[in-house]
């Protein structure tokens, strides 16, 4: 089966760094992919990962274990507009599809 | 930029009513996605297209739903007769051979059946 787990809610200041965890369990994986979505929005497309290791991306940077089944988001210089939600997705290639999680809805606060 | 257009932003409709919600691709674009996201929930997977067919689908694309690609740029979504758990949000997306993780998502129908 899929699972995929990260935090409900966040909250962090203006300027600050954050980091959003996220751990999965699939039955197959080719990728893991982190999305921003604000409310009432598409979600947008912030990273991927296929290797362990850190990518980053401007303010952005996202790490990748395989071996742990584990993400995670850093987010730095935090600004209010990165108040969204911020979706973990894997590429499950045994189906081809992206599988999400629930979501951290990151709240940044003055 | 190119982007993902998706017709109509808001439908509201009738239980048992059929709806067909519309996406336009970005134009280079091989492969096609519907993903919806009831309210406060996550976003899941419905279907994927490739080649004029159906790639994958997952257990909610029932077979109240179906999809097609009925001209060279727009691909929809019908709900044969809707259901009041049909209500949600509805986003199509689309990527390219060469950037085949990398999805776009249009802005997303909101479906309201009452």
């Amino acid at each position: 089966g899929q699972n995929i787990d990260q935090p409900t809610e966040m909250t962090a200041t203006e300027g600050a760094i954050v980091q959003i965890n996220c751990t999965y369990q699939t039955s197959g994986f080719n990728g893991l992919f982190w999305y921003q979505q604000h409310a009432g929005e598409a979600p947008t497309f912030l990273s991927y990962n296929v290797l362990d290791g850190l990518e980053e991306k401007g303010r952005f940077s996202s790490f990748l274990s395989r071996s742990k089944g584990y993400s995670y988001l850093l987010l730095k210089e935090l600004q209010m507009k990165d108040s969204a939600s911020y979706l973990c997705a894997v590429f499950d290639s045994g189906y081809s599809t992206l599988t999400f999680g629930k979501g951290t809805m990151l709240l940044v606060s003055p | 930029e190119p982007e993902v257009t998706q017709t109509p932003s808001h439908q509201v409709t009738q239980m048992g009513q059929e709806v067909i919600l519309r996406c336009v691709p970005i134009s280079n674009h091989l492969y096609f996605y519907w993903y919806r996201q009831i309210l406060g929930q996550k976003v899941e997977f419905l279907v994927s297209f490739y080649n004029n067919e159906i790639s994958e689908k997952s257990e909610i694309f029932d077979d109240q739903f179906s999809v097609e690609r009925p001209d060279g740029s727009n691909f929809t979504l019908k709900i044969r007769s809707t259901k009041l758990e049909d209500s949600a949000m509805y986003f199509c997306a689309s990527c390219n051979r060469d950037s085949i993780y990398e999805q776009y998502f249009g802005p997303g129908t909101r479906l309201t059946v009452t």
